[in-house]
């Protein structure tokens, strides 16, 4: 099983859909999770920190279930300028720092 | 502005010919590291840095060197490339650590290796 796994995707969705992204970590000992966006060719930049009460950003809200070992990432009115692939990323705190990326999801939103 | 820079951008090589990747942050970060991204595998950590000279490797560290003899650089060396490195690199560095700290990604160095 991959330390972290998400949706293959790709996803292709309506202008205003509503849009949800799963990951799963294998680590039950994984401290901190975020959400990256890439755009194509692109360097990875972070779109949110999620956090265990859940946290929102205007049209996105991430989500954490520890229990389940599952992070969630739910885009609302979709907008052209949100097409990109999304990243799950998990720190584990090991012997060292150790950052793991899942391979990511691809969004295309559609006029 | 607060950036990572990455030189070259591009890189066409041929196999065994030892090329650096430069990678440059002007953020005073601590921590800095060196991922490559292949299609579907994500992104896989190559090599970090904790700090000036304290460097541990990731989880794909064959073929691949770099030190950290000044806070704000950190170097990716491959001394003999072979075409399996061909990929898209990124460096990133993160004040303080990586648990619970965003990191700043320079603009990638894409290598090709024939």
């Amino acid at each position: 099983r991959k330390e972290v796994e998400q949706d293959p995707g790709p996803f292709n969705v309506p202008e205003g859909a509503t849009v949800a992204f799963n990951c799963t970590y294998s680590n039950s000992a994984s401290q901190s999770f975020f959400w990256y966006r890439q755009d194509c060719r692109k360097e990875p930049k972070l779109l949110m920190s999620v956090y265990s009460s859940g946290n929102e950003d205007g049209r996105f809200t991430a989500q954490l279930n520890r229990a389940s070992q599952y992070i969630s990432l739910l885009i609302r009115d979709s907008k052209l300028s949100d097409s990109a692939t999304y990243l799950c990323v998990v720190n584990e705190k090991t012997s060292y720092d150790k950052v793991i990326f899942g391979p990511g999801t691809s969004l295309s939103v559609i006029p | 502005e607060a950036q990572v820079t990455q030189n070259p951008r591009y890189l066409i090589t041929v196999t065994g010919k030892k090329l650096t990747v430069t990678c440059s942050q002007n953020m005073n970060h601590e921590y800095m590291s060196w991922y490559r991204q292949d299609p579907g595998l994500g992104l896989r950590q190559i090599y970090y840095s904790m700090n000036v000279e304290v460097t541990d490797k990731g989880d794909v560290p064959e073929g691949y060197k770099v030190s950290r003899k000044e806070k704000r650089n950190f170097p990716l060396i491959l001394e003999s490339p072979s075409p399996n490195q061909t990929s898209l690199y990124f460096c990133a560095s993160s004040n303080q650590g990586w648990t619970g700290r965003e990191q700043y990604f320079g603009p990638g160095t894409r290598l090709t290796v024939t």
